[in-house]
């Protein structure tokens, strides 16, 4: 089983719908819990960053941290084709800067 | 954030000749990470280059394969020595900052 699954979509939306992108962990030591979006032909870039449990907001975007079911959660709304990318779930444990990632999750938006 | 940049941008090698790729930072970091990210497949740590030490490998990546050079705090290189097909990846550098991770561009290789 690998520490973080994610499902690799693709993930096909029309314009202006909420977008919910989901990672499940079974490694009870992480704490923080990231978001990257990855555009074709580029590197990762950081959207959101959470510590723990909790919801964070940014924007259009939230980020949703539940430990207690091993599960994080990316929501997009009132999504745009500029949205369309994959997104990569990230994690580590305390005291420690190495990331764990998902597979990603590839988005469309179409108009 | 971090301002990465890494050379080459893409290449296209031949089996059984090395490539070596750079990064370099815009400001003086501790740790630098160097990422592979195969086709299809998640992020993985090939390892840790610290200035002034050896680099720190993960589990299933070693020194002669991917030896890493780290002459300072802003800049390292990894070499991908006498590759195969499989190594086809694009290779990315990483660092921390903030106790957030940022990320270069790639080097997308394909090794014919």
């Amino acid at each position: 089983q690998k520490e973080v699954e994610q499902d690799p979509g693709p993930l096909s939306v029309p314009e202006g719908a909420i977008v919910s992108l989901n990672c499940t962990y079974s490694n009870s030591a992480f704490q923080y819990f990231m978001w990257y979006r990855q555009y074709s032909r580029k590197g990762p870039e950081l959207l959101m960053y959470t510590y723990s449990s909790g919801n964070k907001e940014d924007g259009r975007f939230t980020a949703q941290v539940d430990k207690s079911s091993k599960y994080i959660s990316l929501f997009i709304r009132d999504s745009q084709p500029s949205d369309s990318a994959t997104y990569l779930c990230a994690m580590s444990a305390k005291n420690t800067d190495k990331l764990i990632f998902g597979t990603g999750t590839r988005l469309q938006v179409f108009p | 954030s971090a301002v990465i940049s890494q050379k080459p941008s893409r290449d296209i090698c031949q089996r059984g000749t090395s490539l070596t790729i750079q990064c370099q930072v815009d400001s003086q970091v501790t740790m630098m990470f160097w990422y592979r990210q195969q086709p299809g497949q998640s992020l993985t740590l090939i390892a840790t280059a610290n200035q002034g030490s050896e680099a720190t490998y993960e589990s299933g990546f070693v020194i002669d394969k991917f030896p890493i050079s780290r002459p300072n705090l802003t800049f390292s290189t990894l070499t991908v020595s006498n590759m195969s097909p499989e190594d086809s990846s694009i290779y990315l550098c990483s660092v921390p900052r903030t106790g957030r991770n940022f990320f270069g561009p790639g080097t997308r290789l394909t090794v014919l």
